[in-house]
């Protein structure tokens, strides 16, 4: 069945530290995976693609990885701030006609 | 560039009403999708079409929910009759060209559906 998996559900850190979110999935077969930022209210909006041959890809303080060989990704945010506060999903692509999306993680950035 | 516009934003129905999402894309988007988010889950496919055919609707309780997508540009999402369990953000999006998934889809700020 495919499945994607994201931890932790919530996370909440102080404005300027690290944080890194994970995702785990079981799709088959794999076209490529996403990484959506969703602000409340809003719709998602795509941070990162990458595809079976790529293993990090960054957009600015975003940085995603991808290890294709345990099916395991990790979205890594540095130096956060206030406005990172969002919902983060992992979203999946199988072979051209599915798309699996993960329940999200909901990120707080306190000050 | 102008974005994806849904309306209305906001809607609050009593079960066993009727309620109408509008949708527009992306100028020059032949790929648009519905998407049912419940609070707190990620969103679910409900249909997507390529210009003005259904390319999948698996997912799309066809007892109460319909699509259209009149001349492939605008869309509009029915459910007749609403249940409790409608309550959800419908999302509308869209993309390029290919209608596969490699393309990115670009998302509207949804309609808050509150079934009472």
């Amino acid at each position: 069945k495919n499945q994607v998996e994201q931890s932790p559900q919530s996370l909440i850190i102080l404005e300027g530290k690290n944080c890194t979110l994970q995702c785990n999935y079981t799709v088959s077969p794999f076209s490529n995976l996403r990484w959506y930022k969703q602000d409340t209210g809003r719709g998602p909006v795509s941070l990162t693609i990458m595809t079976f041959s790529e293993n990090t890809k960054s957009n600015g303080r975003y940085t995603a990885t991808l290890d294709a060989d345990t099916k395991q990704s990790s979205l890594h945010i540095t130096a956060s701030q206030l406005s990172d506060s969002a919902s983060y999903i992992c979203v999946v692509s199988a072979g051209a006609s599915k798309i699996i999306f993960g329940s999200g993680t909901r990120l707080s950035i306190r000050p | 560039e102008a974005g994806v516009a849904q309306s209305p934003r906001y809607k609050i129905i009593e079960k066993r009403q009727s309620v109408a999402f509008w949708c527009n894309p992306i100028s020059g988007h032949a790929t648009l999708y519905w998407y049912q988010q419940i609070l707190g889950q990620g969103p679910k496919l409900l249909i997507q079409f390529q210009n003005n055919g259904v390319v999948d609707d698996s997912q799309l309780p066809k007892d109460r929910f319909s699509a259209e997508r009149l001349k492939g540009v605008d869309s509009t999402l029915k459910i007749q009759p609403a249940k409790l369990e409608d309550s959800a953000v419908y999302l509308c999006a869209s993309s390029l060209a290919s209608g596969t998934f490699r393309d990115t889809q670009f998302f509207g700020p949804g309609t808050r559906l509150t079934v009472l």
